[in-house]
């Protein structure tokens, strides 16, 4: 039961650097999502995905960027890295129609940007 | 204005009580409500739905205001295992549904 997987759980970069994080997900979500927490603040919703093919952008897109060729997989990446950027950042996925709404959660991405 | 707003916190609970703690939300057209919880530095997960008529899962009891537009969730009999922080959701009105989150009140269950 591998559910959300995001990689890696770590890293630091240094500011102008580029970097990935991968999500990919087992459950055949249409629905991919990539949020961030920062302390006193609620996750904010950086881009978001309804399928193969399909991103729109969120709360707090600028810095990032996303793409989804798969409907397993949602990158995102950071195009030159800014302390500002310093986060907890989380993948999410749902299903289409689901009852409960609820969104399932990778272990998150710890990034600090120096 | 935040959408979503919530007392952060800590609510320091003795074993056994009863801890509430509401959640206000700014969107009077927001369709649906969640609590989720998130223990310390792991990903949230989904703690209990939030119906109109107000809901019970154990104890946990979740109660929806549109009226005053807040949502509450009240733990009976608290234990150890409640302490985390509870992040109150709302989702808006579109097909897909954007989901808000409060930052959070934190709950800290002592023996």
């Amino acid at each position: 039961n591998a559910g959300v997987t995001q990689t890696p759980k770590f890293q630091v970069l240094k500011t102008g650097q580029s970097m990935t994080l991968q999500c990919a997900q087992d459950m055949n979500h249409e629905y991919m999502s990539w949020y961030r927490q920062d302390p006193g603040m609620g996750l904010r919703l950086i881009h978001y995905s309804v399928g193969a093919g399909i991103t729109d952008q969120g709360e707090v897109p600028n810095g990032y960027n996303v793409s989804r060729s798969t409907t397993e997989d949602f990158p995102l990446r950071l195009l030159s890295a800014a302390p500002s950027q310093t986060s907890v950042y989380f993948c999410a996925s749902r299903r289409q129609g689901s009852y409960t709404g609820e969104l399932f959660f990778g272990e998150g991405s710890r990034l600090t940007v120096l | 204005r935040k959408e979503v707003e919530q007392d952060p916190g800590p609510f320091n609970v003795p074993e056994g009580a009863t801890v509430a703690f509401n959640c206000t939300y700014s969107n009077s057209a927001s369709q649906s409500f969640f609590w989720y919880r998130q223990d310390c530095r792991k990903e949230p997960k989904l703690l209990m739905s939030v119906y109109s008529s107000g809901n019970e899962d154990g104890r946990f009891t979740a109660q929806l205001n549109r009226a005053s537009q807040y949502i509450s969730l009240l733990i009976r009999d608290s234990k150890l295992s409640d302490s985390a922080t509870y992040l109150c959701v709302v989702r808006s009105t579109d097909s897909w549904g954007k989901f808000q989150f409060g930052a959070g009140t934190q709950v800290v269950v002592t023996p």
